[in-house]
């Protein structure tokens, strides 16, 4: 079975780093782009950006380049979505999800359960 | 950028009823339109690719159509599990994923 398990919920203060991750199983964890998805409250979805863990080529949406870091560490099957400095504004739910491809489109089928981070003073 | 719009952003429906959803991209993207279902406090799921083909364990009461810039997701009969929110999410370029502001059904 398939399953993307990600880390527990965070508080932070602004200005602190934080590293949260992203847990795959049931699968070739290389074989598979794994992307982040960022969901602020009440909000919809936004795409963050992307990885394939075979080799970590690694993509961003323009709104989160240079705002967040995405990695890999394949020989854990696990993904990270990390932050050098937290705003209140990066105070969100982030999901990790698997992209499957299907004749030259992409397609999130499985998703983690997500990671509320919250940043307040 | 591609942009994905839809259309209504609410809807109120009762059991039973025929709903549909639209979404509308900013340029072609041939039939390269996911739909998703995300209930409150839970994870989206995927219930169709490619514009019309239903993902494994799908209801088939779930049927999506449309192509080039117009697509739309048909629920035939809303059944009560149903309500939530709908997404679209645009397929075609790798670089761009882009979500639509999304849709929610509620019960009248």
């Amino acid at each position: 079975e398939v399953q993307l398990v990600q880390s527990g919920a965070e508080v932070k203060k602004p200005g602190e780093s934080l590293k949260i991750s992203c847990k795959g199983s049931g699968y070739s964890f290389t074989s598979y782009w794994i992307g982040w998805v960022r969901q602020m409250p009440g909000k919809g979805l936004e795409w963050m950006g992307i990885i394939y863990p075979g080799d970590s080529d690694t993509r961003y949406s323009p709104s989160f380049q240079g705002q967040v870091t995405i990695s890999a560490d394949k020989s854990i099957s696990t993904a990270y979505l990390q932050w050098s400095s937290l705003k209140a504004s990066d105070t969100a739910m982030y999901y990790c999800a698997r992209l499957f491809a299907y004749s030259s489109s992409w397609y999130f089928d499985y998703w983690g359960q997500g990671t509320l981070v919250t940043v307040s003073s | 950028d591609i942009q994905m719009t839809q259309s209504p952003s609410s809807v109120s429906a009762s059991v039973g009823d025929r709903v549909t959803i639209t979404c509308r991209a900013s340029q072609g993207i041939s039939s390269w339109l996911a739909w998703y279902q995300q209930k409150p406090g839970k994870a989206p799921k995927l219930l169709i690719y490619a514009a019309s083909s239903l993902q494994s364990g799908v209801p088939s009461r779930f049927s999506g159509s449309g192509s080039g810039t117009d697509f739309t997701l048909t629920i035939s009969s809303l059944q009560p599990e149903d309500f939530a929110t709908y997404y679209c999410q645009q397929a075609n370029s790798f670089l761009a994923l882009t979500f639509g502001g999304g849709t929610k059904v509620e019960i009248k």
